[in-house]
Formats: structure tokens, sequence, C-alpha cells
């Protein structure tokens, strides 16, 4: 089974810290995203990528950015925190190149983030 | 540009009764279509896709999904419903001659009642 890890379940930061929140895959996925989940809005993708040190922007890349130094980890950064940053963020990943394929993506169980 | 809509926000159905659960798509080409369901707490877990073939897609738990083309439709049905069914469920969409991510709806919370 993919199993796709979250570092926290729940995080409280404060406003102006920088917030790493973690992700890492276990099947070698080549594709993985980050998504916010906000009630009534709900997911929006926010950066993604198809390789080793490759990124794209998603629908909401304000204030955020992403690295991936290795293919398993995924790490997406608050730059400065905002309040408007308390969110559900959900991590996942997909097999094979390119994100136009038809392979599910497979999710992490998401990190609670408030900022206050 | 590839969109998505449930146009319920919440649908409510008695145990043992069939559900359904809406989902309309607008893409360019051809679509890859998705629904995944997500628990409290817990992350969106893949129920069924449709590439091709047989408009009528079984998948898990249960649930299957018609698709059609004509209507842009692709509705998540179950026979018979179980309280354990409540759950947060999502459609998505990819255009399959493009290269962009899938794009999700907002959801519908399907609560079931015992």
């Amino acid at each position: 089974d993919v199993k796709v890890t979250q570092s926290s379940r729940y995080l409280v930061k404060r406003t102006g810290e920088k917030v790493f929140l973690e992700c890492v895959q276990d099947m070698d996925h080549e594709n993985m995203f980050w998504y916010r989940q906000d009630p009534g809005l709900g997911l929006r993708l926010i950066y993604f990528s198809y390789d080793v040190k490759m990124k794209e922007k998603g629908d909401i890349p304000e204030g955020y950015s992403v690295s991936r130094e290795k293919k398993e980890r995924f790490s997406l950064i608050l730059e400065s925190a905002s309040t408007n940053q308390t969110s559900m963020y959900l991590c996942a990943s997909s097999w094979d190149r390119g994100v136009g394929s038809n392979q599910p993506q497979h999710f992490g169980d998401g990190t609670r983030l408030s900022i206050l | 540009a590839q969109s998505v809509a449930q146009p319920e926000d919440q649908v409510n159905v008695a145990e043992g009764n069939p559900l359904t659960v809406k989902c309309t798509y607008s893409v360019s080409g051809n679509p890859y279509l998705f629904w995944y369901v997500q628990y409290p707490n817990r992350g969106l877990q893949f129920l069924l896709k449709y590439i091709t073939g047989d408009n009528l897609v079984k998948g898990s738990y249960g649930f299957e999904a018609e698709f059609n083309k004509s209507q842009t439709s692709f509705h998540l049905k179950k026979p018979s419903a179980l309280v354990s069914d409540s759950a947060l469920y999502f459609c998505a969409v990819r255009d399959r001659s493009g290269n962009t991510p899938l794009v999700f709806g907002k959801g519908t919370r399907l609560s079931v009642i015992a």
C-alpha cells in the first residue's frame, strides 16, 4: 500500500514565523502535490512537482514556497505565516511522469495548521 | 480550462436506501474522472475512476459511478447506503489531452441516517 506521511497532524504557530510542513511518500512516485482545504472551498492546489528539484505553481501559490531535494520528500514552506493561512494542508503523490495521467493521487492524513 | 461542479453541499439519505452524489464537469477534450472520499480527520481516499470504455465504473465499498458524456456528468451511486458511508465526497477531473493536475469539486457531505 502507498503511504504518504505528513510529519505533523496538528501544528500551532505565530504570525510572522517561517513554517515548514513535511511530506514523505514511500512508493517512488514522480509527482507530488500540496493542497489546502477550507470549508466551502474544497481543495485548492498550492504547488506541485513532477520531478526532483522541479516545481510548478498551482492556483494559490502566494505566500508559499516548496522544496523537493529528494524524490520521496516534498516540503511546503510558509515564508512568513499569517492568520489567513490557518487551514488543513494535504499532501498527495501519484505515479508516472507528467501530471496529466489517469493515475489516482494518494493523500496523507493532513496537517491542521493554526496561525495565532 | 477544466472545472467540476458538485451542486449539492449536503445529501441526506436513510440507511438501506439508494444514494446518489452528483458531479458535472467541463473540459475541452475528453476527461479522466475520479471520485474520492474523506472521513473525519483523514486525507482523501481514492474510490474509483473513469478512463475509457464501459460507462459504468465500479469501485471500492460497493460504490459505482456512471459516465454520461452528453450530460457531462459522473454521478456517484450506491444501491443501499450504510451509516458508515457518511463522509465528504469529492469529484475530480482532468483533461486527458493536457498535462495539468486534477481539478477537484468543492465536495458533498453525505449523511446516512439510521
